[in-house]
């Protein structure tokens, strides 16, 4: 079945580095990809999608491309800031939008100090 | 607030009792779809609902069960409730079926059986 692999964490980074979490993934067909965050105490918020090869999502100053050769949808920032500090979350969607439900990774707890 | 509402928010229980968790989705939105998130499991999706009509079925439990009404608002009723129950319950919505880039979760129901 679909599964989605990243590094769980915490990834600890001072203030202004540069971030890059991994996200790997296998599916059997061509999924659409995401990337959500969930703040402490709150649901999840979508932060970029991406839904064929070599597109790239962005928003909020991160990116993430499409990368089918490497089945890889990578989360980067240039400068990350406190506020970045929550937990992030691959997903992936094996038909379209996920009317039968995204399949989430294990989610990357990322800490961002002063 | 996402508008997406969950109630209650904390729910203690004990082992083989069943309780009932409520999700209002946002104005508007006809699809519903619950997810569990565990340490162990992470998120996993249980089910999709459509303007009443059931969709989609995921990782839920024989025990499990989940209905929308008329007016939307969605119930996943949990019963012979097992200490591997406890977790994170989130509750998302969608204007329609495939807009997974359009979902909106709740704040969820954390459940502890005890």
């Amino acid at each position: 079945g679909d599964s989605v692999t990243q590094m769980e964490g915490p990834v600890t980074l001072s203030e202004e580095a540069f971030l890059t979490i991994n996200c790997t993934y296998t599916a059997t067909g061509y999924p659409s990809l995401f990337w959500y965050v969930q703040y402490p105490g709150e649901g999840l918020q979508l932060l970029l999608k991406a839904t064929k090869a070599d597109d790239k999502g962005s928003n909020k100053g991160f990116e993430a491309t499409y990368r089918k050769e490497t089945t890889s949808f990578h989360l980067e920032k240039g400068s990350v800031q406190v506020s970045d500090s929550a937990v992030y979350f691959c997903a992936l969607s094996e038909r379209g939008g996920g009317a039968d439900g995204l399949t989430f990774g294990k989610g990357t707890h990322l800490i961002i100090q002063p | 607030d996402s508008g997406v509402t969950q109630t209650p928010k904390h729910l203690i229980t004990a082992t083989g009792q069943r309780v009932t968790l409520r999700c209002s989705p946002r104005s508007g939105d006809l699809s519903v779809y619950w997810y569990q998130q565990s340490l162990d499991q992470g998120l996993q999706f249980l089910i999709h609902y459509y303007n009443g009509e059931e969709r989609a079925k995921g990782n839920i439990l024989e025990r499990f069960s989940a209905q929308q009404f008329p007016d939307l608002h969605s119930e996943l009723n949990l019963s012979s409730l097992e200490l591997g129950d406890s977790a994170l319950y989130f509750c998302a919505s969608s204007s329609r079926p495939g807009q997974g880039w359009g979902y909106t979760f709740g704040s969820g129901t954390r459940l502890t059986v005890v």
